[in-house]
């Protein structure tokens, strides 16, 4: 069955440390990706998606993911953090081509310390 | 971006009721709505995709007859949970894919579900 792995569940760094979330994802064929965000107490919301292209896709807020074929990895990396980054971070993937039914990670939980 | 909105944020039935969550798009028309379920510590679990005017596929594994969805309009899905067992509490969470957006589908809030 596909599935979608997140190494770190929980992810504490100081102000301007750097960042990078690993994803990694079972299935060899063709994949979109996606990084989703959820702040505490609001609604999921989509940092950035690979499709196809450049596999260095940037997002929103300084964000960006590699899309590493050969190693089925999605890293989401962001060069310095800020107190405002504390959120939940999703990995998700969809399988065959689908852009919308997506399998999830179990999700990091990031905290940043002023 | 566009809204979705799910109702009620959180809810407590006693088991063997039926609870219905509501998940609309604010200010969209959305074609297709996907349900997830999200135990503690798991991932978010696809459900079942629903379309406007036609029934709900569903996953494998997820009793149709139990998680009944309805998306009879372009702004509104339902997910009914009926005779609530306490192994069905969960987080319900929906997303709303709008007409002529295949890219991106917005999620609502979540519903956490309590069947004591």
């Amino acid at each position: 069955a596909q599935s979608v792995s997140q190494h770190n569940h929980h992810v504490i760094l100081s102000e301007a440390a750097s960042l990078e979330l690993g994803c990694n994802y079972s299935y060899g064929g063709t994949v979109n990706l996606f990084w989703y965000v959820q702040y505490p107490g609001q609604h999921l919301q989509l940092l950035l998606k690979y499709f196809s292209g450049d596999p260095l896709v940037k997002g929103i807020k300084g964000f960006e993911a590699e899309f590493i074929k050969s190693k089925f990895s999605f890293n989401l990396r962001k060069p310095s953090v800020q107190w405002s980054d504390t959120a939940e971070y999703f990995c998700a993937v969809g399988y065959g081509g689908a852009t919308n039914k997506l399998i999830f990670g179990t999700g990091t939980l990031l905290a940043v310390q002023p | 971006g566009a809204v979705v909105s799910q109702h009620p944020s959180w809810v407590i039935c006693k088991s063997g009721t039926s609870v219905k969550i509501e998940c609309r798009s604010l200010d969209f028309q959305a074609t297709t709505m996907f349900w997830y379920r999200q135990f503690p510590k798991q991932s978010l679990m696809l459900m079942a995709t629903s379309n406007e005017g036609s029934k709900a596929t569903y996953e494998q594994g997820v009793e149709k007859d139990k998680f009944l969805i309805n998306h009879a309009s372009l702004t509104l899905s339902t997910l009914t949970v009926t005779s609530a067992h306490p192994e069905d509490s969960s987080f319900y969470i929906c997303s709303a894919l709008g007409r002529g957006t295949s890219t991106e589908a917005f999620f609502g809030q979540g519903t956490r579900l309590t069947v004591v």
